[in-house]
């Protein structure tokens, strides 16, 4: 079945420092989405990608989709603390209506 | 509009037991899916109800059972519970419409905080 690898696992930044995490397909995709789940909290929906070579920004965040729509990056600039959380990709399965998580990136960030 | 609600939020059980989850989506949302989230496998796929039919199903043992109501509030069932199943049970309901191909934003409730003694 359809399955993402994500990376990395984890990350620990100071504050002010870059963050990117990636989200690779052995398959073509016909989309993604990101989520954003705060410690103690529950997964929201951050974007969705569709278009390949698609790049969308949302303030300091930098969504980017593959030419191949096989891979995707979530990319921050200058790191804050309010951006601690795990961020997971979602791709479909097939044309099953399913969502398949990708095993999430762990932000920490250093004051 | 709000949000997705789940009850209860916190249930500890014992092995051999079985437990029913409650998730209300957000009004006009006839799909809902649940998700089990653990450290070591993450956010795992569950089932999927639209209009009351389950149109999707994840790679879970039988007894994990679920089922929507014609309001679209859906309970998902897990009985003879076992240690494993200890986690975090999230619920998610989407705008998603009959077509399986289109892919809509899912909003997650709380969750449900299930330990297994």
């Amino acid at each position: 079945g359809q399955q993402v690898m994500q990376i990395p696992q984890y990350q620990h930044v100071q504050e002010g420092e870059d963050f990117t995490t990636y989200c690779n397909s052995s398959t073509t995709l016909s989309n993604i989405q990101w989520y954003k789940q705060r410690p103690g909290g529950h997964p929201v929906f951050l974007i969705q990608l569709v278009k390949s070579g698609e790049v969308k920004k949302q303030k300091r965040l930098t969504f980017q989709f593959g030419e191949a729509k096989k891979n995707s990056s979530l990319h921050i600039t200058a790191t804050q603390t309010t951006d601690v959380g795990t961020y997971f990709c979602a791709v479909p399965s097939g044309n099953t209506g399913k969502l398949i998580f990708g095993q999430g990136t762990t932000l920490q960030v250093k004051p | 509009k709000a949000g997705v609600t789940q009850t209860p939020r916190y249930l500890i059980k014992t092995r051999g037991q079985q437990v029913t989850l409650s998730c209300s989506p957000i009004s006009g949302h006839r799909s809902v899916s649940w998700y089990q989230q653990t450290p070591g496998q993450g956010l795992q796929f569950l089932f999927e109800y639209f209009s009351e039919t389950q149109r999707n199903k994840g790679n879970f043992p039988g007894r994990f059972s679920g089922r929507q109501f014609s309001n679209s509030r859906s309970e998902m069932n897990v009985s003879t519970l076992e240690l494993g199943d200890s986690a975090l049970y999230l619920c998610a309901s989407s705008e998603q419409g009959a077509r399986l191909n289109s892919y809509n934003e899912q909003f997650f409730g709380p969750g449900t905080r299930l330990t297994v003694l």
